[in-house]
């Protein structure tokens, strides 16, 4: 049974760099048949897809956040990456990973607890 | 983008009712719709796939509907536990995009 669980710093002064990381468990990072994804929810609000990666390095990102977001995958450690940069307080949100098959149009099927970010100095 | 509009944004219904929400997509996106469930402070649950297809372990009061641009989540017999919001999600094309969401409460 595929598992994700986020880590990341809790809190993020603004203009610095985001990174938070997502560990996988029962399945392999590498495995080609699935997405791996991140989404964030600001507080009381709705769900933004943010990017994902496949076959251990190729991505797809929200083009609203493009120029600000690198997701990565570290094989070693069963995990993949999110790093968003130069934030502000309107990237404060929960962050979720979650993963979903690389089939045709399939949903989000997995989904980490995920972790609150908040930005402030 | 696609824009996904969900209505209403919010409802409150009584334990037995049938309650429906609806989700239109500013385009075609086939059967390309996925609903979840968000309890508060959780994570969302997958309810419904291409539109009309029951996750396991789903109860078979939700049910899903609709093709092209319109879409219906429809719950036959609401129970206490169903509080909670609901959004639709289309999976047509990237960028992934999700409705506003639709808060069901009960009275």
């Amino acid at each position: 049974q595929l598992q994700l669980q986020e880590s990341g710093p809790g809190l993020v002064k603004p203009s610095e760099t985001l990174s938070l990381t997502c560990t996988v468990s029962g399945g392999s990072i590498t495995s080609s048949i699935y997405y791996w994804d991140w989404i964030r929810q600001p507080p009381g609000k709705g769900l933004e897809w943010i990017g994902n990666i496949y076959n251990s390095g190729s991505t797809d990102y929200n083009p609203s956040l493009k120029s600000r977001v690198t997701i990565s995958v570290e094989k070693s450690k069963n995990k993949f990456s999110l790093k968003l940069s130069s934030v502000t307080a309107a990237d404060t949100a929960v962050y979720y990973c979650a993963s979903r098959l690389r089939t045709t149009a399939t949903p989000f099927d997995r989904w980490g607890r995920g972790t609150l970010i908040t930005v402030s100095s | 983008d696609i824009q996904m509009t969900q209505s209403p944004s919010s409802l409150s219904a009584s334990v037995g009712d049938r309650v429906t929400i609806t989700c239109r997509a500013s385009q075609s996106i086939s059967s390309n719709l996925n609903w979840y469930q968000q309890e508060p402070g959780k994570a969302p649950k997958l309810l419904i796939y291409a539109a009309s297809s029951l996750q396991s372990g789903v109860p078979s009061r939700f049910s899903g509907s609709g093709s092209g641009a319109d879409f219906t989540l429809a719950i036959s017999s609401l129970q206490p536990e169903d509080s909670a919001t609901y959004y639709c999600q289309q999976s047509y094309t990237t960028p992934l995009t999700f409705g506003g969401g639709t808060k069901v409460e009960i009275k």
